[in-house]
């Protein structure tokens, strides 16, 4: 059963600074990767679709790379804002079946302060 | 294009009280999915549609039923509400196909069973 992970649960920084978000998978037979954003009592917001034969995916200040057979994903924030505040998550989805069904980590909860 | 839309946004039920939470999508994509998220747990899928006429259990589908009404709507029903029911519900969809295509959600439906 694949199980994804984020570490660490929670992370607070400076405005301006860079930053990384970590998610890993225990099966790396994966179709592709997704980063969501989601801010309080919200939905879900697709950040970046990371297909499995790419190593990297880029929109904007967002970096995500893909390391399949390691089972990492790592989301890169460069010069954060107070706005990029929200819960960050990771999912991925198995290359076998077509219902595209995702497992999502617990995310990781990010505070940008002033 | 309104996307994901969910109803109600609220709701609180008694334990045996049953009732339907409403979906619909308005992106002319063939597959459909309901979440719930529990705090700690991540987003666990409970049903999905993978195209209009079909539906499958997902992760967690004890205690719900769902309805593909037709291309735009799918419905989730809880027959007899227990307070493990508690959570915040999420309905997304997707283009059809074995193509990278991305999940969108809707914005949530918090239920609370006493």
């Amino acid at each position: 059963k694949q199980e994804v992970t984020q570490i660490p649960a929670a992370l607070s920084v400076p405005e301006g600074e860079n930053l990384v978000l970590n998610c890993s998978f225990t099966d790396s037979a994966i179709y592709n990767l997704q980063w969501f954003r989601q801010d309080p009592g919200k939905g879900l917001t697709s950040l970046l679709l990371i297909q499995s034969s790419q190593r990297e995916q880029t929109s904007g200040r967002l970096n995500a790379s893909l390391d399949k057979s390691s089972g990492r994903s790592t989301l890169y924030i460069a010069a954060s804002q107070p706005g990029d505040s929200a819960t960050y998550l990771c999912a991925v989805r198995p290359n076998t079946g077509t219902a595209s069904k995702l497992t999502f980590g617990t995310g990781t909860r990010l505070q940008v302060t002033l | 294009n309104a996307g994901v839309t969910q109803t109600p946004k609220f709701q609180v039920l008694k334990t045996g009280q049953s009732m339907t939470l409403q979906c619909a999508q308005d992106m002319n994509h063939n597959s459909m999915y309901w979440y719930r998220q529990d705090p700690g747990m991540g987003l666990r899928l409970i049903y999905y549609s993978a195209s209009e006429g079909t539906t499958d259990k997902g992760e967690v589908p004890n205690g719900y039923n769902v309805s593909r009404l037709n291309k735009r709507e799918f419905s989730l029903r809880l027959e007899s509400a227990a307070p493990s029911q508690t959570s915040v519900y999420f309905c997304a969809s997707r283009k059809a196909g074995t193509g990278d295509y991305e999940q969108y959600f809707g914005p949530g439906t918090r239920l609370t069973v006493t």
